[in-house]
């Protein structure tokens, strides 16, 4: 089944601890991508990928760090967490057609929660 | 960012009856556009999609029309079921590796 996946799925943690939160997509996507959901602000951009070994700022990438190292995977980093940046996270994943990139795969989300 | 935004947060209808939801996109430059369903306590899915150069396109009991003067895009449901309740929001693309999404309209069927 082609699918997005995430993990984990729920987290609680503490200001200042370290985690990763994994993504991994079977479509051989060379588009992956990063966000965050609030309520009122909808999706915003954190941090996208166009292919293995490159990666771009989104709209908010303050906090966050990504690597591309091989095409299915994308983690998503936070290297301090605080609590600005307890939120609902989706990756997704896209084919790139020459016009751009196309509709988006997301996975199922990932609810941070930083006391 | 770009500023993707809903006419109305919430809307509720009659099972049966046609759905409108509606959204205004704020750059002029997007040349492609998608609806999104989700539900409660999933990821966003893809519903249709429809490009610049169309005004309208139509699915399965959805159409998409997308009014470029205006820069407003609207999704119409047929028959609106109770598996159609969800929050619905629209993407652009205003450059080829972007999307912006709009912050949604949270569709209640009533049975």
């Amino acid at each position: 089944e082609a699918q997005v996946t995430q993990n984990p799925r729920y987290l609680i943690t503490v200001t200042g601890k370290k985690l990763t939160v994994t993504c991994s997509q079977n479509m051989n996507h060379e588009y992956m991508s990063w966000y965050r959901q609030d309520p009122g602000l909808g999706l915003r951009q954190i941090y996208y990928s166009m292919n293995v070994e490159v990666t771009d700022k989104g709209d908010v990438p303050e906090g966050y760090k990504v690597s591309r190292k091989e095409k299915r995977n994308f983690p998503l980093i936070l290297e301090s967490p605080s609590p600005n940046q307890t939120s609902l996270y989706f990756c997704a994943s896209s084919l790139i057609a020459l016009a751009g990139i196309n509709e988006q795969f997301f996975g199922p989300g990932t609810r941070l929660t930083v006391l | 960012g770009e500023s993707v935004g809903l006419h109305l947060p919430t809307l509720s209808v009659q099972e049966g009856d046609n759905s409108i939801i509606n959204c205004a996109y704020s750059n002029s430059a997007s040349d492609y556009f998608i609806w999104y369903k989700q539900e409660s306590g999933k990821g966003p899915q893809f519903i249709i999609d429809i490009r610049s150069n169309m005004d309208k396109r139509q699915g399965q009991r959805v159409t998409v029309l997308l009014n470029k003067t205006v820069k407003h895009l609207s999704l119409q449901i047929a028959a609106t079921q109770p598996g159609d309740s969800a929050v619905y929001f629209c993407a652009e693309r205003p450059t080829g590796n972007q999307f912006y999404f709009g912050t949604g309209t949270s569709l209640t069927v009533i049975p």
